[in-house]
């Protein structure tokens, strides 16, 4: 998706093992999300960014913490990974109403945590 | 408490018939409803959007209709084809002051047959 990058694109990690994703945006959109996907469940926020710094907690951020150092980067830690956590992480961009609202969305990265 | 619904969560149609996806939401703050289309390993995408001042909005085959007194919206694919299979979200925004954060439905696999 152009403008916004994920990494890894697939991880396999352990229980209890931290792991960290990573997006990163080109295009200078002050808003930043993580977003998790699993079945019957949709699309469902962890954390989000309004500016550098400026983060807050979506409807499911325990276990999960953000950083946001410059605007490009929005870092999600699973501090110590668990089962539960094996979903479709995904990032998504925001210009905030300066357009149409609309969202970018990343490509994500698939979590699997044996 | 989920704050949009979607329904069905899984369509079948055959190719060139009409498929037609329906949402309903309570908070009368929203003001901006987009849909997105997600095909497998990708993230959702923007498909069209509509605000609330307008009770319809065409974008090729692809159609939101808007029912603000009975806060429901859908979306109809005419000519449906093998291509449209996908998974679609609905969401909803409070743009006007708000954190432009989307409420999601659950999301509708659709599968168009040949």
């Amino acid at each position: 998706d152009a403008g916004i990058t994920q990494s890894p694109r697939h991880k396999v990690t352990e229980t209890g093992t931290p792991v960290t994703l990573r997006c990163h945006q080109t295009e200078n959109h002050r808003y930043m999300y993580w977003y998790r996907q699993d079945p019957g469940h949709g699309l469902r926020l962890i954390h989000y960014s309004y500016g550098v710094k400026d983060t807050d907690k979506g409807e499911v951020s325990d276990g999960y913490s953000v950083s946001r150092s410059k605007t490009e980067d929005f870092l999600l830690t699973l501090e110590s990974a668990t089962s539960s956590q094996t979903s479709v992480y995904f990032c998504a961009i925001s210009d905030a109403g300066l357009s149409n609202y609309g969202y970018t969305f990343g490509s994500g990265t698939r979590l699997t945590v044996v | 408490q989920q704050q949009v619904k979607q329904s069905p969560q899984s369509l079948i149609v055959q190719k060139g018939g009409i498929s037609i996806i329906n949402c309903a939401y309570e908070n009368t703050a929203f003001d901006y409803f987009p849909w997105y289309q997600q095909f497998p390993g990708k993230g959702p995408a923007l498909l069209i959007a509509i605000r609330p001042d307008v009770s319809e909005k065409k974008e090729g085959r692809f159609t939101i209709s808007f029912n603000k007194s009975a806060k429901q919206f859908s979306l109809h694919i005419m000519d449906s084809q093998p291509g449209d299979s996908a998974t679609y979200f609905c969401a909803a925004i409070v743009a006007s002051g708000g954190s432009y954060i989307p409420t999601f439905g659950r999301g509708t696999s659709l599968i168009v047959h040949p």
